[in-house]
């Protein structure tokens, strides 16, 4: 079965400094990776996804992520974040063959100073 | 209005009451879900739903039950609510992947109930 692990559960960074999120996952099948993001009080919106074809790949709010298959990585990373990307994020994970489950990591908390 | 509502938002209630939590969805898709957050734990998997006559029990699906009333529809309950059952719950839908361009097997959710059992 996969799983999904999010290695860091607090990342505090700095307004305009550079972040990574880091998700590793486990699979013996190919898997489709996703990040989402939860702002306060609020459902899960998707920020980018990993289907296939190029290994980075670019979401919204200016973050991009890249499926290392070597590694079985998919880190989340944006070059200058902003007081407005403190939220919760999540790595998440589905087979391939059938995206019908999705399974989740335990979360990041990005927290920006200013 | 939201694609996907769930109600009540927030609800708190007492050990051994029944509760129902319930989800409705605009966006015509056939795959339902709940999930349940912990903080520390992230999103874990309820129960499922493919369409009306098919319903799949997730990773924690002990002291739940769920119910498929139409395709717009899927309701989480709690027969018996203890206090371990006390989190943050999302319903979310989806398409198959593949199904049409617009599907990519990722999953649209709600705002969450949040439930605290006393």
């Amino acid at each position: 079965a996969q799983s999904v692990t999010q290695l860091d559960s607090q990342v505090p960074v700095f307004e305009e400094a550079p972040v990574e999120l880091r998700c590793n996952y486990s699979s013996s099948v190919s898997v489709y990776l996703f990040w989402y993001v939860q702002y306060p009080n609020q459902g899960l919106q998707l920020l980018l996804k990993y289907l296939s074809g190029s290994t980075l790949v670019k979401g919204i709010n200016g973050f991009e992520a890249e499926f290392n298959k070597s590694q079985t990585s998919f880190h989340l990373r944006k070059p200058s974040v902003h007081i407005s990307d403190t939220a919760e994020y999540f790595c998440a994970v589905t087979l391939s063959s059938n995206t019908g489950k999705l399974i989740f990591g335990q979360g990041t908390t990005l927290q920006v100073k200013p | 209005d939201a694609d996907v509502t769930q109600t009540p938002r927030n609800r708190i209630t007492k050990t051994g009451k029944r509760i129902m939590l319930e989800c409705s969805q605009t966006k015509g898709h056939d795959r339902m879900y709940w999930y349940r957050q912990d903080p520390g734990l992230g999103l874990r998997l309820i129960y499922y739903s493919f369409d009306v006559k098919d319903i799949n029990k997730g990773e924690i699906s002990d002291g739940y039950s769920v119910s498929r009333q139409a395709q717009a529809k899927f309701s989480l309950s709690l027969e018996s609510a203890i206090p371990n059952q006390t989190a943050l719950y999302f319903c979310a839908t989806s398409a198959p992947f593949g199904k049409g361009v617009w599907d990519t097997g990722e999953l649209f959710f709600g705002e969450g109930s949040r439930l605290t059992v006393l």
